[in-house]
């Protein structure tokens, strides 16, 4: 079965600093992995996906992730953090049984920007 | 173009009542997933609806349903609320049911007590 570990609930960053939110997986096949992002009372916004193409994968407002498969990891990067980026963190991994589609998804990570 | 829009955004109820949230999806999206989001944890998957039939249904009891109309709108219920109910409730639309890219609403916070 599939399933994504993120380390670390908590992270804090002072701006400017680089960013690095971690999530390792576990899937029987290759997998399509996402970060999410979750602004406070808001639904889930797409950060970047993995879906096997190139390793190094960008995504909006400067993130970008690689994908390790032999460290089983897809962790999340921005050189410099902004404190627009002071959200909850969610990295999820696909689940796709036959006919359907869901995402098993990590427990997040609370970013912090420190002034 | 109207994202995803789900109503309503808050509701409280008491324990053993009937609530349904519903979800509106994007234009053109013809699949809706709904998820369960406990605070401090991650989502988790409920159900997943494509042309108004089940394709997937997570570690949920029965007293969760759902439906998917013609319009590809869709409805949970939760029967007997219990105090663990309590979540925010997100759906997300998809343009089919194997399309890896989910757009999701707001949510509605249920507060059950």
């Amino acid at each position: 079965a599939q399933s994504v570990t993120q380390l670390g609930s908590h992270v804090s960053v002072s701006e400017g600093a680089l960013v690095l939110l971690r999530c390792n997986y576990s899937s029987s096949v290759p997998p399509y992995l996402f970060w999410y992002v979750q602004y406070p009372n808001q639904g889930l916004q797409l950060l970047l996906k993995y879906t096997s193409a190139a390793t190094l994968v960008k995504g909006i407002n400067g993130f970008e992730a690689e994908f390790k498969k032999s460290e089983t990891s897809f962790h999340l990067t921005k050189p410099s953090a902004h404190m627009s980026d002071a959200a909850e963190y969610f990295c999820a991994v696909s689940d796709r049984p036959s006919g359907t589609y869901k995402y098993i998804f990590g427990t997040g990570t609370r970013l912090k920007v420190l002034a | 173009d109207a994202g995803v829009t789900q109503s309503p955004t808050h509701l409280i109820k008491t324990r053993g009542q009937h609530v349904t949230l519903r979800c509106s999806p994007i234009s053109g999206h013809k699949s809706v997933s709904w998820y369960q989001q406990v605070l401090g944890q991650g989502p988790q998957f409920i159900f997943q609806y494509y042309e108004k039939e089940e394709r997937g249904r997570g570690n949920f009891p029965d007293r969760f349903s759902a439906r998917q109309f013609p319009n590809y709108s869709s409805e949970l219920n939760v029967n007997a609320l219990l105090l663990g109910d309590s979540a925010l409730y997100l759906c997300a639309s998809s343009l089919s049911a194997t399309n890896e890219k989910l757009f999701f609403g707001s949510g509605t916070q249920l507060s059950v007590l």
